[in-house]
């Protein structure tokens, strides 16, 4: 069973510091995304990866994929970037019991970072 | 704009009722995936679709169903069967393949 753990489950910062998240998960995988979820429940996909770094703005996001990890980082946090960061996988392996179904084509996801950033 | 449009926002259903949560999306994405969130859970599938007339179950399908007798559609009916609906239901959909999800900004359902 594919798990995925994020930590820290809660991070309250000062505007302006730099703020890492982390996830990590237990089986291989074909991509991972992170995803922001704000207060009113919509969900916006910041990046999706399956090796090295990407950079969007002040966002950045890792993966190592022989250790199962990844990072999100956030530099020169603010205000507007308190949210929820959900980390989620896509596994390599898929699993098909008819119509008893179970494992799918979605995503594992993990149970997310609540991030605060103070004024 | 394109985009997913879930409808309605908030929901509030009998006991015994069944409920049909709405999801739409004009970005010409084949696939569409349905999920729910729990408190200080992650998201779970409940069901998935990669064309029209066609869906698969995902890990926690029952007491529910779905229908896509349209690309742009795909619709949830919670029904009596589900016990515990009280929850928050996603909707996304992407391009077949390893390709970002889209998601929609949720339907919250409530027993009364």
């Amino acid at each position: 069973k594919n798990e995925v753990e994020q930590s820290p489950q809660n991070l309250t910062a000062q505007e302006g510091e730099f703020i890492t998240i982390n996830c990590s998960y237990s089986v291989g995988i074909s991509a991972l995304h992170w995803l922001q979820q704000h207060p009113g429940g919509g969900i916006v996909s910041l990046f999706m990866l399956s090796s090295g770094k990407k950079k969007h703005g002040r966002l950045i996001a890792t993966i190592n994929i022989q250790e199962k990890h990844s990072s999100l980082h956030i530099t020169a946090s603010h205000p507007r970037d308190s949210a929820v960061y959900i980390c989620a996988v896509k596994s390599t392996y898929t699993v098909s019991l008819g119509d008893s179904g179970g494992g799918a084509d979605g995503l594992t996801f993990g149970k997310g970072t609540h991030l605060i950033i103070q004024p | 704009d394109g985009g997913i449009t879930q409808s309605p926002k908030y929901l509030f259903r009998k006991e015994g009722q069944n409920v049909t949560l709405s999801c739409e999306q004009n970005l010409n994405h084949d696939a569409m995936y349905w999920y729910r969130q729990d408190p200080g859970q992650g998201l779970r599938l409940i069901y998935y679709s990669q064309i029209v007339n066609d869906f698969q179950k995902g890990d926690i399908a029952e007491g529910y169903s779905v229908s896509r007798e349209k690309k742009e559609s795909f619709p949830l009916t919670v029904t009596s069967a589900q016990k515990n609906p009280t929850a928050f239901y996603l909707c996304a959909s992407s391009l077949w393949g390893n390709q970002p999800q889209h998601f929609g900004d949720g339907t919250r359902l409530s027993i009364l």
